[in-house]
C-alpha cells in the first residue's frame, strides 16, 4: 500500500524568503510519480511540479523545486522567494502505476509581509 | 492548454433529490478521468476512476449506487449524487488524465461544492 506523509500543517514565511514543504512516501512500485499541487482558498488544485521516480535530477519550475531523495523516500518541495500570493494549501501526491494519486494531508502556508 | 471545467461550480439541494456533476477536458482527450471528495480542511479523497466507454472503478467504502459515474466521451465524466443527504455536502473535485507526462499527470477541475439541506 502507498503512504504519503506531510508533517507540517501550517508554517509561516516571509515574503522573499525561501520555505521548504516536507513529503516522505513508502511505496512498494518501482515506478511512480510525486506531484506537488497548491490550493488556495477558492479550491482549485493548481499542478505546480512533477518528478518521475526514475528521474535522475530533481525538477524545477520557476520558482518552485523539488528535492529528490529516492533512497530517504522524500520529496521535498522548495518555493524560493516567497510571495503573497504563494499563500495557500500545499499538498503532495503520489502516482502510482495507474496514475491513481494519493494525497498526503496538506500544509498551510501563510506569507507574511 | 490542459484546462478541464466543472459545472456546476456551487449547488444546494434538498435532502432526497440528485444531483448531477459535470466534469469536461476542453482542449484534450481524457482517456481517464477521477473523482475526488474533500471535506473542509482536509485531503482530497479519491472516490473512483472512470475511463470512457467502461464502468467506473471505485474506491473501497465509496458506495457505486450513490454515486453514479458516468464517462460518456473522452471530454466528458459526470458523476450523480443520487437521493443525497446533508452528509453528502462536500467539495468535490474531478480530474483528468492523458497529459505528455506519461498519462500520470492530472489536470483539475475547480471543483463543485454541494450542499444538501
Amino acid at each position: 500500500a502507498q503512504k504519503i506523509t506531510q508533517t507540517q500543517p501550517g508554517m509561516f514565511v516571509q515574503e522573499k524568503e525561501a520555505v521548504t514543504l516536507d513529503c516522505t512516501y513508502d511505496t512498494s512500485d518501482q515506478s511512480y510519480g510525486l506531484f506537488w499541487y497548491k490550493q488556495p482558498s477558492s479550491g482549485e488544485m493548481i499542478f505546480l511540479i512533477y518528478q518521475g521516480s526514475y528521474d535522475e535530477q530533481n525538477a524545477t519550475e520557476g520558482r518552485y523545486s523539488l528535492n529528490f531523495q529516492k533512497a530517504r523516500k522524500s520529496a521535498n518541495l522548495v518555493i524560493s522567494a516567497s510571495q503573497l500570493g504563494d499563500s495557500a494549501m500545499y499538498f503532495c501526491a503520489m502516482s502510482d502505476s495507474w496514475g491513481k494519486l494519493q494525497f498526503g494531508a496538506g500544509t498551510q502556508v501563510v506569507v507574511t509581509p | 492548454g490542459a484546462v478541464v471545467s466543472q459545472h456546476p461550480s456551487r449547488v444546494i439541494c434538498k435532502s432526497g433529490t440528485s444531483v448531477k456533476i459535470e466534469c469536461r477536458s476542453l482542449d484534450f482527450q481524457a482517456t481517464t478521468m477521477f473523482w475526488y471528495r474533500q471535506f473542509p480542511k482536509k485531503s482530497l479523497m479519491l472516490m473512483a476512476t472512470s475511463n470512457e466507454g467502461s464502468k467506473a472503478t471505485y474506491e473501497q467504502g465509496v458506495e457505486k449506487d450513490k454515486f453514479l459515474i458516468n464517462h460518456a466521451s473522452l471530454t466528458l465524466s459526470t458523476l450523480t449524487v443520487t437521493s443525497a443527504h446533508p452528509e453528502d455536502s462536500s467539495f468535490y473535485i474531478c480530474s483528468a488524465s492523458g497529459g505528455v507526462r506519461g498519462g500520470h499527470e492530472q489536470y483539475f477541475g475547480p471543483g463543485t461544492r454541494l450542499t444538501v439541506t
